[in-house]
């Protein structure tokens, strides 16, 4: 069964940091790139940042919001991908989602990423 | 960055009936659109790739269609387990992947 766990959300005071897991199986997890998603309490989805494969230099890409803040990276030998959150604010609050990014190529050096894979989420409140 | 809007913000619709939902984006993003389902309490799910391609599993009665700027996933006859939330996302133009604020499909 493919399957996404995400765990280390919690209560986090503002500044403090808070890294994030997700651990995959039931699939190559190498072979995909990894992404993650939050969502504010009573609000919508939130792409947060990917990071490609290794085939794709692993390179990573962040929203505006979190850039400089919010690092991902992975694991692949553990099949773990990571979000390590610095300088948190009481606008990070919100649950966070793991999910497996679908690469999607449209033209010859062109592509995006849907998320066909998603964990069950894990709750981070930032607050004092 | 592409803003995704989407309309109505709720929609009141009767089991058996169709549903249809709308999704614009700001620029064109040609067909590299997804759609997803999230119920309460749960993770969402994907529906619908390439604006028109169904996600494994999913059943016929969800369709996409649209290019360019307008877009419309159309729910043939609402299932008691269709009402939920819908979003729409782009994958053209990116960083950022930006979705829309959603669609709630309530009972009538």
């Amino acid at each position: 069964e493919v399957q996404l766990v995400e765990s280390g959300g919690g209560l986090v005071q503002p500044g403090r940091s808070r890294r994030l897991s997700c651990i995959a199986s039931g699939f190559a997890f190498g072979d995909y790139a990894m992404t993650w998603v939050r969502q504010a309490p009573g609000k919508g989805l939130e792409w947060v940042g990917v990071i490609r494969t290794k085939a794709y230099g692993g390179k990573t890409e962040y929203a505006a919001a979190v850039k400089g803040r919010f690092t991902i990276s992975r694991d692949d030998s553990k099949s773990i991908a990571y979000l390590q959150m610095n300088s948190l604010k009481t606008a990070d609050t919100a649950v966070y989602y793991c999910s497996r990014a679908h690469l999607l190529w449209f033209g010859e050096i062109y592509y995006g990423y849907a998320f066909d894979v998603w964990g069950q989420g894990t709750m981070v409140t930032v607050s004092s | 960055e592409i803003v995704m809007t989407q309309s109505p913000a709720t929609l009141s619709v009767s089991p058996g009936e169709r549903a249809t939902l709308s999704c614009r984006a700001s620029q064109s993003v040609s067909t590299n659109l997804a759609w997803y389902q999230q119920k309460p309490g749960q993770a969402p799910r994907l529906l619908v790739y390439g604006a028109s391609t169904r996600a494994t599993g999913i059943p016929a009665r969800f369709s996409g269609s649209g290019s360019g700027t307008e877009f419309t996933l159309t729910i043939s006859s609402l299932q008691s387990e269709d009402f939920a939330l819908y979003y729409c996302q782009q994958y053209y133009n990116w960083p950022p992947l930006t979705f829309g604020g959603g669609t709630k499909v309530e009972i009538k």
